[in-house]
């Protein structure tokens, strides 16, 4: 089945900077790539996806990259705002499924004002 | 309602006891999720419902877990004889059934504490 590892666990910024948060995964099948951000005590909510078709997708001041040979993909967060302070969750399909994913064990964002 | 609603929101239960955990997804929402998260884990798949069927059922952790769902809409994660292990957080999810969405919205969750 999918394995989705997700680097690095932890991760506090000053705020300004920019924020990365990678993710490998182990499926070649895989397709979709969304991620979630989970707020403190709040639901996971998708922030954006990535299809295998593009290798770029942005959307103002996040953006996901997608590296289909060595199998990973990178979230990215630029002039971090305290607000983005959260779980950020990657996932992956298992089997090329379009409903079942697999998520990595997330990394808490803190971006210190 | 606007949303995935899960109920309750908090249950604290005493080992072998049962417990009901339940989904109300969004209106019109044919696909249905439960995952699990554990204190610094990830989202961990437990069963898919597509209308009232589950055609996938791998990721229930033991036969003390099971789920149901009725009228394509409403449904229960069941947890009988409950160990301590089980306390987490049930995440409730549905999505609309299309391949090219593949977006999860999610409900807040059932916090559940087994003493």
């Amino acid at each position: 089945g999918e394995n989705v590892e997700q680097h690095p666990s932890t991760l506090s910024v000053q705020e300004g900077d920019s924020a990365v948060i990678k993710c490998t995964y182990s499926d070649s099948a895989s397709n979709y790539f969304p991620w979630y951000k989970q707020e403190l005590g709040k639901r996971p909510q998708l922030i954006i996806d990535i299809r295998s078709n593009v290798g770029e997708k942005k959307d103002q001041r996040i953006a996901v990259t997608l590296n289909k040979t060595a199998k990973h993909f990178s979230l990215h967060i630029t002039e971090t705002q305290p607000e983005d302070s959260a779980v950020y969750f990657c996932a992956a399909p298992q089997g090329g499924s379009n409903y079942k994913l697999t998520f990595g064990k997330g990394t808490l964002l803190t971006v210190n004002p | 309602g606007a949303g995935v609603s899960q109920s309750p929101s908090n249950k604290v239960t005493e080992k072998g006891k049962d417990v009901e955990l339940r989904c109300d997804p969004i209106s019109g929402h044919t696909a249905l999720y439960w995952y699990r998260q554990s204190l610094g884990q990830g989202l961990e798949f437990l069963i898919y419902f597509q209308g009232n069927s589950a055609p996938d059922k791998s990721g229930l952790p033991s036969d003390r877990f099971s789920a149901e769902r009725t009228g394509g809409s409403v449904s229960t994660l069941t947890i009988q004889r409950t160990q301590q292990e089980d306390s987490a957080v049930y995440l409730c999810a549905s999505s609309v059934r299309d391949p090219n969405t593949g977006e999860l919205f999610f409900g807040e969750g059932s916090r559940l504490t087994v003493l």
